[in-house]
């Protein structure tokens, strides 16, 4: 069974980087079948897509995030992982990553449990 | 962006009841609709994906239907394990977007 764990840092400093692995087990993420996203959902709102990472490492970001924000997969590992540069304490939010299918429209189909970040000093 | 409006923000109800949750987008979305359920503490759980059809697993009370910019959740019998946060998500165009959520809550 399919199982996706958030890992890293629950507090981060403003004007820091925010870095987050995502752990999968029970498949692999070299696939050209899936996408590997993250999203995130700050206190009392709704869920916000950050962006994907596909197959070869080609990635996809949220325009309003994406001057910040880097997705890199690491295949060896089979992991993939989320920085997002330069927080304020609206970045603070639970992080979750997720596996994206297909069929016929996009959906996340398998989740982590996610991972609350704290963006303070 | 698709702005995604669910109504209510939140409900109570019984055990039993006919619960149904609506959604709509800013933009025309095609099928391009999706339904999770998500508990405190748990991982979020697709219901629907494409509008209206039931991922593998989930129980048949739960249906969707709509297109365009109208769409409907359907739970038509609650049971005690859907008390929980019920959240859209359109993903027509980019980038994809949610709804702010609607709690179902015990009367």
């Amino acid at each position: 069974q399919l199982q996706l764990q958030e890992s890293g840092p629950g507090l981060v400093k403003p004007s820091e980087t925010l870095s987050l692995t995502c752990t999968v087990s029970g498949g692999s993420i070299n696939t050209k079948d899936y996408y590997w996203g993250w999203i995130r959902q700050p206190p009392g709102k709704g869920p916000e897509w950050i962006g994907n990472v596909y197959y070869g490492g080609r990635t996809y970001y949220n325009p309003s995030l994406e001057s910040r924000v880097t997705i890199s997969a690491d295949t060896s590992r089979n992991q993939f992982s989320l920085k997002l540069s330069s927080v304020t304490a609206a970045d603070t939010a639970v992080y979750f990553c997720a596996r994206r299918s297909y069929s016929p429209s996009y959906y996340f189909d398998h989740w982590g449990l996610g991972t609350l970040v704290t963006v303070s000093s | 962006d698709v702005q995604m409006t669910q109504s209510p923000s939140s409900l109570s109800a019984s055990i039993g009841d006919r619960v149904t949750i609506t959604c709509r987008a800013s933009q025309r979305v095609s099928t391009a609709l999706n339904w999770y359920q998500h508990k405190p503490g748990k991982a979020p759980k697709l219901l629907i994906h494409s509008a209206s059809t039931l991922q593998s697993g989930v129980p048949s009370r739960f249906s969707g239907s709509g297109s365009e910019t109208d769409f409907t959740l359907t739970i038509s019998s609650l049971q005690l394990e859907d008390f929980a946060t019920y959240y859209c998500q359109q993903s027509y165009n980019a980038p994809q977007t949610f709804g702010q959520g609607t709690k179902v809550e015990v009367k």
